[in-house]
C-alpha cells in the first residue's frame, strides 16, 4: 500500500514569505507527527495529532508555526514570515495507534526548505 | 525531559566488517528504543527496536542490545555492506505514558567502502 506521501519535495522561498507543507499520511493510522531536521542534526519533535483530540503542539519553535489536521486525514504545517533558519527538511510521520505505545512511525520523504 | 546521546557521528568500515552505534538515554522511565536508517534524499526507516523487557533482539545482520542499568542501547552490523551505507538514528520514548514522543540521537553516518 502507500506511505506517507509529502509535498512540495522541495521549496526555495525568500526571506518573509509563508510556506505551506503537506502531509498524507498513510490511510487508517490516527497518529501524525511533524518534525524538524536541521543539517547534521537529529530529529527535532514539532507537532502531534491524535484523531480528534488536541493537538501537542510543545515542540512549535515559534508563533510563526502552525498545523492543522483536516478530517484526521491530510495535515499542513504553515510557517509564516519565513527566516532563513527554518532551512531544513520537515518530515511528517505517521503510526497505526497513539504514541506512547511503542508504535512503529513510518516516515515520508520529506520536505526540503531553503529560505533565501 | 529525555536526553539521547548517540555516538559515533561518523564510521567508516570495510565491507564485510561489523559496525557498532551506541546511545545513552538519560531518562529510567523510557522503556521503548528504535533504530532508524535514513538513506539520502529519504524518510527515516524502522530498522530495529527494543522493548526494555528484553536484553537483546536480532534480525539477520543486525542487532540491538540494551543495559536498563546503564542506560545505554547499541546497534551491530556483521558483515557490513555497501548498501548499509547511510544515518543511523537511535531514539528512545517512555511507551505507555500520555506523552511518549520519540527522542533522537543526532545521527551516525555510516560509509561501508567496497
Amino acid at each position: 500500500g502507500a506511505g506517507v506521501s509529502q509535498s512540495p519535495s522541495n521549496k526555495v522561498t525568500e526571506k518573509g514569505k509563508d510556506v505551506e507543507l503537506r502531509c498524507d499520511p498513510i490511510s487508517g493510522h490516527t497518529a501524525l507527527y511533524w518534525y524538524r531536521q536541521s543539517l547534521g542534526q537529529g530529529l527535532e519533535f514539532l507537532i502531534y495529532f491524535q484523531g480528534n483530540s488536541a493537538p501537542d503542539k510543545s515542540g512549535l519553535p515559534s508563533d510563526r508555526f502552525s498545523a492543522e489536521r483536516t478530517g484526521g486525514s491530510v495535515s499542513t504545517l504553515t510557517i509564516q514570515r519565513t527566516q532563513q533558519e527554518d532551512s531544513a527538511v520537515y518530515l511528517c510521520a505517521s503510526s497505526l495507534y497513539p504514541r506512547g505505545r511503542g508504535e512503529t512511525q513510518y516516515f515520508g520523504p520529506g520536505t526540503r526548505l531553503l529560505v533565501l | 525531559g529525555e536526553n539521547v546521546e548517540q555516538h559515533p557521528s561518523t564510521l567508516s568500515v570495510q565491507e564485510g566488517d561489523s559496525a557498532v552505534i551506541k546511545c545513552t538515554y538519560s531518562d529510567s522511565a523510557s522503556n521503548y528504543f528504535p533504530w532508524y536508517k535514513q538513506e539520502l534524499g529519504k524518510g527515516p526507516q524502522l530498522i530495529i527496536d527494543i522493548r526494555s523487557n528484553v536484553g537483546e533482539k536480532k534480525d539477520q545482520r543486525i542487532a540491538v542490545t540494551l543495559n536498563k542499568t546503564a542506560k545505554h542501547f547499541s546497534l551491530h552490523i556483521t558483515e557490513t555492506q555497501p548498501e548499509d551505507s547511510a544515518v543511523y538514528f537511535c531514539a528512545a520514548s517512555t511507551a505507555g505514558g500520555s506523552q511518549g514522543n520519540l527522542i533522537f540521537g543526532k545521527g551516525t553516518k555510516l560509509s561501508v567502502k567496497p
